[in-house]
């Protein structure tokens, strides 16, 4: 496996289920990202891990959970959520979060209905 | 407020003729620009990027320029494919804001044969 890997790419659940978003990176970078896209509008910045440290909440809804338990690996919890919730979910990595200039690689995305 | 606009959801050009993707932004704290490619059912993939000290990048068939007077860029590419045809997102971002990204809206670019 190489570049980023997002699982699963397609979610369906219920405003009252619980479900994780998975995205792992193979490229030995240091900082992670989750990006919310709804149609017609641009990709909204969610959140920022920079060795696995929490470093930017984009004044996101406390429905969403991030968790990353080690620089590889990054995780969406979800609960009781919206239909406006429903878009794609990128989740990217860059080598650094503190130094602007790196392109981030993204992965496939999860796109996820809430209905 | 949205920071980066890309005003053409869609433009469509004839293969072998030159696309032309345009980008405006509003804060002046910018002074890196990339561009982004995507299919459908992919992620974004880093195309071309520009830094504010230059005002031309090229590679390939892809040249962006950027015109810090009128905080606008655009993206060439010369001559379009129909492997082209995907969104192209700009992108933006400025030193000591960490490395995070405003994106554009996007724009749908169809290369006909």
């Amino acid at each position: 496996e190489t570049g980023v890997t997002q699982t699963p790419r397609h979610l369906v659940m219920g405003m009252t289920n619980k479900k994780s978003l998975k995205c792992e990176q193979h490229l030995g970078h240091n900082a992670m990202y989750w990006y919310k896209q709804s149609a017609k509008k641009p990709l909204e910045l969610m959140f920022v891990y920079s060795l696995e440290e929490r470093v930017e909440n984009n004044s996101v809804p406390s429905r969403f959970s991030p968790e990353c338990p080690n620089s590889s690996h990054l995780f969406l919890h979800l609960h009781t959520l919206q239909p406006e919730d429903s878009a794609l979910y990128l989740c990217a990595s860059s080598p650094s979060a503190g130094i602007s200039n790196y392109g981030y690689t993204f992965g496939s995305g999860t796109r996820l209905t809430v209905v | 407020d949205q920071q980066v606009k890309q005003n053409s959801p869609s433009l469509s050009v004839q293969e072998g003729r030159i696309s032309i993707l345009n980008c405006d932004y509003t804060n002046s704290m910018f002074d890196y620009f990339l561009w982004y490619k995507k299919y459908p059912a992919e992620g974004p993939t880093f195309l071309i990027s520009i830094s504010s000290i230059k005002d031309k990048n090229e590679d390939g068939r892809f040249t962006v320029f950027l015109n810090k007077s009128a905080k606008h860029l655009s993206l060439h590419i010369v001559p379009s494919q129909p492997g082209d045809s995907a969104v192209y997102f700009c992108a933006a971002s400025f030193t000591g804001g960490g490395n995070k990204l405003t994106f554009g809206t996007g724009t749908q670019l169809k290369v006909e044969l």
